[in-house]
């Protein structure tokens, strides 16, 4: 069956302007994951969302938001870019049961802020 | 909020056996720990996880002693293609999440 798929795969973007990011679960998969990597930070959780509802969230500050549809689909939205916000955003899918659930990660969109 | 600790890098030849121990003090009672495999520009993948004493599928080993405060992943003859960064993850049982930490990076030397 088909992976996670996000796009797009790569994104230029200006300082002050907004970007939207997708992801597509693996079919029957209701739990969105995402999270932000870079060389600093690491890998760092943004939030989750299971049944088009937002189970829990990082530590991020409210520019950075999202929300699920209801085939599971989601998207995570960046309001007001920062350099600082150029990363790699990762999207992982998983069947949403708590703890000890094996994650589907997608390749990610790299996006760099100018 | 469950931490994991993990050595920074390693190095190995191929051919040899890696093991890659993980740190979780504070691991809660119905916490799993998982392991993952990430390449550059690539997600990270799944490799193993358990919750006690020792797993094993056809790429690795996971060891938990009864006291569950750390983990060793175990690779088996170890090749250049597994050069990545591996990290450890522990299920957070009081707020859900799921947390990353630095990783260790592994690098296979011929």
């Amino acid at each position: 069956k088909a992976g996670v798929t996000q796009t797009p795969r790569y994104l230029i973007k200006t300082r002050g302007q907004q970007v939207t990011l997708s992801c597509s679960p693996i079919s029957g998969h209701r739990s969105v994951s995402w999270y932000q990597q870079t060389p600093g930070q690491g890998l760092q959780f943004l939030f989750e969302y299971f049944s088009e509802t937002q189970r829990n969230k990082g530590n991020f500050p409210g520019r950075f938001s999202g929300r699920q549809f209801s085939n599971s689909r989601s998207e995570m939205n960046v309001s007001t870019l920062e350099l600082g916000d150029s990363a790699l955003y990762l999207c992982a899918s998983s069947l949403g049961q708590r703890r000890g659930t094996e994650a589907f990660f997608g390749q990610g969109t790299r996006l760099t802020v100018v | 909020l469950a931490k994991t600790t993990q050595p920074i890098s390693m190095d190995s030849y191929e051919g040899q056996e890696v093991n890659i121990t993980c740190s979780h003090n504070n691991i809660a009672t119905n916490d799993y720990i998982t392991w993952y495999q990430q390449f550059p520009s690539q997600g990270p993948r799944f490799i193993i996880q358990g919750y006690k004493t020792k797993v094993t599928n056809e790429v690795a080993s996971l060891f938990i002693p009864a006291d569950r405060k750390s983990s060793t992943l175990s690779l088996p003859r170890v090749s250049l293609s597994d050069t990545a960064v591996y990290y450890c993850l522990v299920g957070d049982s009081r707020d859900d999440k799921i947390i990353f930490g630095k990783g260790t990076r592994l690098h296979i030397l011929p």
